[in-house]
């Protein structure tokens, strides 16, 4: 199986600051014969389940607003959270799809400093 | 507009069937390029994938559940359901239906991340 990791497992981050969250797989995700990176990332509230913010390891899922940046190749990812809003509080998880079983990172939950 | 409603009970005992179900509104569970999943979340284990059905009927299942594990389709009815059995309290969480995506893969690596999600239900297992 693809272990993903995330670092770190929390961080707290002042309104309107930017906040950084990393993803490593334990081996790479890109594809060598369409050169894409099988890395989607999600967010997820209390009580509710995980949206989905970005596919293809930068692609911006529709309706997600263009502070969510996603960034990365082969088996190292960040997503970017540029300017954090009090809505963004939340748990955000990557996810492969290189490989089954499908595997998600343990979580890196983000709130307000 | 496609929504996946999910609905089965939230107690089983021990050794027991855990069954769930996922009615799907908005697309036919038999159409269309896409994985039907299930996927649950413990405190303990996180997010991790049970397995997966494709509109044509095929199956994946995750080797740590594979001896379990049971996913179909019923297209009569529109869903998608899910059987693990001889359950223990690791069984314990909360479950969710998706629907993965395969667009924009390769034929030989599809693509499968979870665009649409049902509203999760916790399955306790417990005597």
């Amino acid at each position: 199986d693809i272990v993903m990791t995330q670092s770190p497992d929390s961080l707290a981050v002042s309104l309107g600051e930017r906040a950084t969250i990393n993803c490593k797989s334990s081996q790479s995700v890109l594809y060598s014969s369409n050169n894409k990176n099988y890395l989607a990332w999600y967010q997820q509230k209390p009580g509710q389940p995980p949206k989905l913010l970005i596919y293809w390891a930068s692609i911006r899922e529709s309706g997600v607003p263009d502070r969510f940046t996603g960034s990365g190749s082969g088996a190292d990812f960040t997503l970017t959270i540029s300017s954090l809003q009090a809505e963004d509080v939340a748990v955000y998880y990557c996810q492969q799809y290189h490989s089954t079983p499908r595997t998600f990172g343990q979580g890196t939950k983000v709130e307000i400093k | 507009q496609v929504q996946l409603q999910q609905s089965g009970p939230g107690l089983v005992k021990p050794s027991q069937t855990l069954s769930l179900t996922c009615t799907v509104s908005g697309v036919s569970v038999s159409s269309g390029y896409v994985y039907w999943s299930w996927i649950r979340q413990s405190a303990g284990k996180g997010l991790e994938w049970i397995g997966r059905i494709y509109t044509s009927g095929n199956t994946n299942y995750n080797p740590s559940l594979k001896s379990r594990v049971t996913i179909s389709l019923d297209t009569s009815e529109n869903q998608v359901s899910l059987k693990l059995n001889s359950v223990t309290a690791a069984d314990t969480a909360v479950y969710y239906c998706a629907r993965g995506t395969t667009s924009g893969g390769a034929p030989e690596r599809p693509a499968e991340y979870f665009q649409y999600w049902g509203q999760g239900t916790l399955v306790s297992v417990s005597s």
